[in-house]
């Protein structure tokens, strides 16, 4: 069974610190890792991608991948109350076929505490 | 307005009823998947279309019928539910043939359709 794994929260954040969401998984040979924001009763919608080992920054936000420990994180710098959301960690697991979707974990419930 | 679209965004209906839910995407990609999404679950996915061909049946009971006439459209049609159905179903879309290895291709959501089965 191919599966992510994240910590379901809620991650309590105070406002300007650090947030730091972990997810792990289970399928060594994946390529393509993604996170995605989802405000309640809304849609998910992609921040961040990263497909090679190290740290991609992109404005607050920092995914980091390493691959020999099947881990990859999401940095929110200057947290922000409108950063309170649930974010989704998201893997290609190759299933072989052609058009493959995507494997997500439960997800983290973040809270930024003004 | 994320160029996927779907309707309706909420629907209730008997264990007996027929519907269907559709989606349509302006972003001229050629894969279209359906997810559901139920309460303190992850996100799975139902099934894939790749340039109007199903790819992928991830298991989904025969209840659930999904049919893709062309790149740009997606349907799941539906009938005798159950009230474990009761999800929301979201309906994405890739520009090439899924988020395949070494692709770096993603996918993105439409803003999903509220299903609740009485």
């Amino acid at each position: 069974q191919k599966e992510v794994e994240q910590n379901s929260g809620p991650l309590s954040v105070p406002e300007g610190a650090i947030a730091s969401l972990n997810c792990t998984y289970s399928d060594r040979v994946s390529q393509s890792f993604f996170w995605y924001r989802q405000y309640s009763g809304k849609s998910p919608e992609l921040i961040m991608s990263i497909y090679s080992n190290g740290d991609k920054e992109d404005g607050r936000f920092t995914a980091q991948l390493n691959k020999a420990s099947q881990y990859v994180s999401l940095l929110i710098r200057d947290s922000q109350p409108s950063d309170s959301a649930t974010y989704l960690c998201a893997v290609n697991m190759y299933s072989g076929g052609g058009a493959d979707g995507l494997t997500f974990g439960k997800g983290t419930h973040l809270i930024i505490q003004p | 307005e994320t160029g996927v679209t779907q309707t309706p965004r909420h629907l209730v209906m008997g264990m007996t009823n027929k519907k269907s839910l559709k989606c349509e995407q302006h972003l001229g990609h050629n894969a279209m998947y359906w997810y559901k999404q139920s309460a303190k679950k992850p996100l799975e996915l139902m099934f894939v279309y790749n340039f109007k061909e199903q790819t992928e049946n991830n298991s989904v009971p025969s209840r659930f019928s999904p049919e893709c006439p062309n790149s740009s459209h997606l349907f799941l049609h539906l009938h005798t539910l159950q009230p474990e159905d009761s999800a929301l179903y979201l309906c994405a879309s890739s520009p090439r043939g899924g988020v395949g290895r070494n692709s770096g291709n993603t996918i993105y959501f439409g803003e999903g359709s509220w299903l609740t089965v009485v």
